[in-house]
């Protein structure tokens, strides 16, 4: 079985400060990992994702990832934070050794950024 | 190119009734997923469709189900709906359906049973 933990229900964050957004995870092979974020009343965004190679991923807006094997992490990162990046984060999971196509999603992190 | 497409928005139905859901993939892709998210439960994996053949379920009653069309329009359609089925109704498409691609989520339909 496949699992995310978002440990974090909410972030703040003060306008131009590095935010992190922490996500954990569990797969018994080797994982996909996924970010996504969410806008009111608007549907998931994809961000970026991990498949292999280079831990350090790079993603849409600004937002990177950082894929750590041995503490089964993909903390979102950004170095500088915006007021418009205020929404829900969801990290994902799919396992390598799972034929379909099915999505893990952590609970979410509602991050705010304050101006 | 346009994105996934999901209609209606909002809908409103009566306990007992049943409801058909209808998702647009992105032109070009084959893959497609549906997901239920409430604040309670989040987001959970109802079934993916690829090529007119439900590959995946997940854990939900059999009153869910969905289909494919030739042209990889998918719908869901929920039977004898209950309280609990009230929520956002997410439909996400992907190229080919491997497990490396990201999926592309429409903007989903919001139920609310009454």
């Amino acid at each position: 079985a496949q699992s995310v933990a978002q440990p974090e229900d909410q972030v703040n964050v003060a306008e131009g400060n590095p935010l992190t957004v922490k996500c954990t995870y569990s797969v018994s092979g080797n994982p996909y990992l996924f970010w996504y974020v969410q806008y009111p009343n608007r549907g998931l965004q994809f961000l970026l994702k991990y498949i292999t190679g280079d831990n350090l991923v790079k993603g849409s807006y600004g937002f990177e990832a950082e894929f750590n094997k041995s503490q089964t992490s993909f903390h979102l990162k950004k170095p500088s934070a915006l007021v418009s990046d205020s929404a829900l984060y969801f990290c994902a999971v799919r396992d390598m050794a799972n034929a379909g196509n099915m999505l893990t999603f952590g609970g979410g992190t509602r991050l705010m950024v304050k101006p | 190119k346009a994105g996934v497409t999901q209609t209606p928005r909002y809908l409103i139905k009566t306990r007992g009734q049943q409801v058909t859901l209808s998702c647009s993939p992105i032109s070009g892709h084959r893959s497609v997923s549906w997901y239920q998210q409430t604040p309670g439960q989040g987001l959970q994996f109802l079934f993916e469709y690829f090529s007119e053949t439900q590959r995946n379920k997940g854990n939900f009653p059999g009153r869910f189900s969905g289909r494919q069309f030739s042209n990889s329009r998918s719908e869901m359609n929920v039977s004898t709906l209950e309280l609990g089925d009230s929520a956002l109704y997410l439909c996400a498409s992907s190229l080919e359906g491997q497990p490396s691609d990201e999926q592309y989520f429409g903007p989903g339909t919001r139920l609310t049973v009454t």
